[in-house]
C-alpha cells in the first residue's frame, strides 16, 4: 500500500482565498483524522471520521473550516476564507476499525502558507 | 483536559550512547500509547504502540515502556546513531477515538 496520500504538499495562497486540502487514507482503514501542527500549539486534532461519518469536529477552530469524506477513499479539508493564522502543516492520518486503539498512520502533510 | 508532556524539549548526545526519552500524562486511565518519529519537513512515522495491558514493546534498538500508575512512558534508544536524529512524539489515547500528542523531544545524535 502507498500509505496515506495528501495533496498538495505545499500550498501558498493569499488571505481571503479558499484552500482545499486532500487526503486518501490507507485502503481498508475505517477511521480518518485531520490534524494541524504549529510551533506554538504542537499537533492538534481537528476532526475525525468513522466510516465516512464525522464523529468529533470539536477541534475545528472556526466555521471557516469544514471537512468532508464523500467516500472511503477520499477526504477534504477546506478553509474559506483563509487567514494568515491558518498557516501550519496539516496532516491526515488513518487507522483500522478500532480508531485510536490501533496505530495511526500519517500522511506526509500539506504545508500551508497564507500571505 | 488531557495533558501529555515530554521532557526534555531537546536532547543532544554523542553517537553510540544509550538514551531515554520521557513522556508523562495526567490521566492513568489510558487505552494505549504510541511513539512516533518526525523528520524535519516530513510526516510522522509510527515506531511503537503499547496497549494499556502491556508494560513494554520492543522493535530493534527501540524499547518503549509504560507505567500507568505513575503516568509515564519511556522510549529507550540503544547505541544511538546520527540517523536517529529527529523529533520524537508520544501520543496517548484515553479510550476515545483520538490521540493526545506531546510537544515532542528533538534529538540530535552527534557523529
Amino acid at each position: 500500500d502507498a500509505g496515506v496520500i495528501q495533496s498538495p504538499r505545499h500550498e501558498v495562497t493569499e488571505m481571503g482565498q479558499e484552500v482545499t486540502l486532500r487526503c486518501k487514507p490507507i485502503s481498508g482503514h475505517d477511521y480518518l483524522f485531520w490534524y494541524r501542527q504549529t510551533m506554538m500549539r504542537g499537533l492538534e486534532l481537528l476532526i475525525y471520521f468513522n466510516n465516512n461519518v464525522p464523529i468529533d469536529d470539536s477541534g475545528m477552530p472556526e466555521d471557516r473550516f469544514s471537512a468532508k469524506m464523500p467516500n472511503a477513499s477520499f477526504s477534504t479539508l477546506k478553509i474559506q476564507p483563509s487567514e494568515p493564522r491558518d498557516s501550519a502543516v496539516y496532516f491526515c492520518a488513518s487507522s483500522l476499525r478500532q480508531g485510536a486503539r490501533d496505530e495511526q498512520f500519517f500522511g506526509p502533510g500539506t504545508r500551508l502558507t497564507v500571505l | 483536559k488531557q495533558e501529555v508532556t515530554q521532557i526534555p524539549a531537546a536532547l543532544s548526545v554523542p553517537e553510540g550512547e544509550n538514551l531515554v526519552l520521557n513522556c508523562s500524562f495526567t490521566d492513568s486511565a489510558i487505552y494505549n500509547l504510541q511513539w512516533f518519529r518526525q523528520d524535519p519537513g516530513k510526516g510522522l512515522t509510527s515506531l511503537l504502540l503499547i496497549q494499556s495491558s502491556q508494560r513494554e514493546q520492543t522493535s530493534g534498538r527501540l524499547n518503549a515502556s509504560l507505567d500507568k500508575s505513575s503516568g509515564r512512558s519511556t522510549l529507550y534508544i540503544a547505541a544511538s546513531q546520527p540517523g536517529d536524529s529527529a523529533t520524537y512524539l508520544c501520543a496517548v489515547s484515553f479510550g476515545g477515538n483520538q490521540f493526545y500528542f506531546g510537544t515532542g523531544t528533538s534529538l540530535t545524535v552527534i557523529p
